[in-house]
């Protein structure tokens, strides 16, 4: 599974789009793009995933962009709760969760 | 409710003593995995099982043991060879997608 790159740390203010960027250039044809989010002594939890096109949940959107060098995850209007350490991870879908390598993610601080 | 569970949330040992961390899924899942979660560390895989009494090494298995008699639990013992124990230990279990995580246990050796 390809390594990913993200921001160590981004801010927000509270009811602003939050917009957490990841870049992964090397992924492939047929990975996936997973965002997981760890709020701070618990567990990580499932955000989003997607493979070319844009989603949408209740949660947040996912931007992959056309070449799918790169992601977009939009939390699109940020509260306090949100703050949390945000993991992009690149994956086969088919495949299992042994591979998956797990950086430091982006540090999200929504301010009041 | 469908979900994953960790026990205890809390775990204190003295040095030298083995420990068995608990970790029980109802979400019918195959695979499971344990990972450990240091300051300023991405998560660690140290063991996973994709089924019943099978289960492989991850990254850092040394000093560690699990069994997986049962599709449901998959329970992770801390063994006195463990150098450096103290750390946020985390279960997760999956199903071909998205892992599902417990809320980890937070063990402490002194």
């Amino acid at each position: 599974d390809a390594k990913t790159t993200q921001p160590t740390s981004m801010d927000c203010a509270e009811g602003r789009a939050a917009n957490l960027p990841c870049n992964h250039s090397t992924i492939s044809g047929n990975e996936y793009v997973y965002w997981y989010r760890q709020i701070h002594s618990q567990g990580p939890q499932y955000i989003i995933h997607g493979l070319k096109n844009n989603e949408t949940n209740e949660m947040a959107s996912l931007i992959i962009t056309e070449d799918r060098k790169s992601s977009t995850l939009i939390l699109p209007h940020a509260t306090l709760r949100d703050t949390a350490v945000y993991y992009c991870i690149v994956r086969f879908n088919a495949g299992n969760n042994r591979k998956l390598i797990w950086g430091l993610g982006t540090s999200l601080a929504v301010n009041p | 409710d469908g979900g994953i569970t960790q026990s205890p949330k809390y775990l204190f040992r003295k040095e030298g003593q083995n420990v068995t961390l608990s970790c029980e899924q109802n979400l019918n899942h195959d695979a499971m995995y344990w990972y450990r979660q240091d300051p300023g560390q991405g998560l660690r895989l140290i063991y996973y099982s994709q089924i019943v009494n099978d289960f492989q090494k991850g990254d850092i298995a040394e000093g560690y043991s699990v069994s997986r008699e049962k599709k449901e639990s998959f329970p992770l013992t801390v063994t006195s060879a463990q150098k450096n124990p103290t750390a946020f230990y985390l279960c997760a279990s999956s199903q071909f997608t998205e892992a599902f995580f417990g809320q980890g246990t937070r063990l402490t050796v002194v």
